[in-house]
């Protein structure tokens, strides 16, 4: 399964809100996480079964979809939500990553 | 808290055996599924397979035949080799361990290693 993420790059000012958007080549139902990466760590997972918070993760950042079509949703973004993000999606034995969201300050 | 702590080594020549490690701090080791991760500048995020305290195992199909993964749960470490490395395996390798507990691996993983950089050269 190919998951791609759009945009590739998001330009956003600080305050603002992001939408970033992730889809999927067949259907997924709700196996998919998003994660956060920021450089030198490892990811971070923030979502997982489509819309479920991981432990910790701020209430600014929300998941939502099902079938082939997610979104992630950073509603007013701080300083520390810059970083690059992928969907992964879980639905069958070859787990798979898009190829990532670079958000970026305005 | 779950941490992951893992070792192995970093340059290899093409034809060798990747071999790391990963040591699981906390509890509890059983229940979940725990998995490698790489990451290319040309690939991106691959992921590579899974293994739980039994032994049970879950891996890509396109990497399979070259992966070996193991478990040693006295120790609390489980363990990758790949097998004929070439150049298209230079990458970061994680290791992760899945977010719920399951008998067939959950699919995300909440925990990760620090990463270790593997790059192959001649």
């Amino acid at each position: 399964i190919v998951m791609t993420q759009s945009p590739a790059t998001l330009s956003v000012s600080p305050g603002e809100r992001a939408t970033l958007s992730c889809r999927a080549s067949e259907i997924v139902s709700s196996n998919l996480a998003w994660y956060q990466q920021k450089p030198g760590q490892a990811p971070r997972l923030l979502f997982y079964d489509a819309s479920t918070r991981a432990t910790g993760i701020p209430a600014r950042f929300s998941a939502s979809g099902s079938g082939t079509e997610f979104t992630l949703t950073i509603s007013s973004l701080q300083s520390e939500d810059f970083a690059v993000y992928y969907c992964q999606q879980y639905n069958n034995w070859l787990y798979t990553f898009g190829q990532g969201t670079k958000l970026e300050i305005k | 808290q779950v941490q992951l702590q893992q070792w192995g080594a970093g340059l290899l020549k093409p034809s060798e055996t990747l071999s790391l490690t990963c040591a699981v701090f906390g509890e509890p080791f059983s229940g979940f599924y725990w998995g490698w991760i790489r990451q290319s500048p040309g690939k991106g995020l691959e992921w590579i397979g899974e293994i739980n305290h039994n032994g049970n195992t879950n891996r890509n199909p396109s990497l399979k035949s070259r992966v070996t993964l193991s478990v040693d749960t006295s120790k609390k470490w489980f363990s990758l080799k790949l097998s004929s490395v070439t150049a298209a395996d230079t990458a970061v390798y994680y290791c992760a361990r899945d977010t719920t507990p399951s008998s067939y691996g959950s699919g995300s993983y909440i925990v990760w290693g620090q990463g270790t950089l593997v790059t192959v050269s001649s």
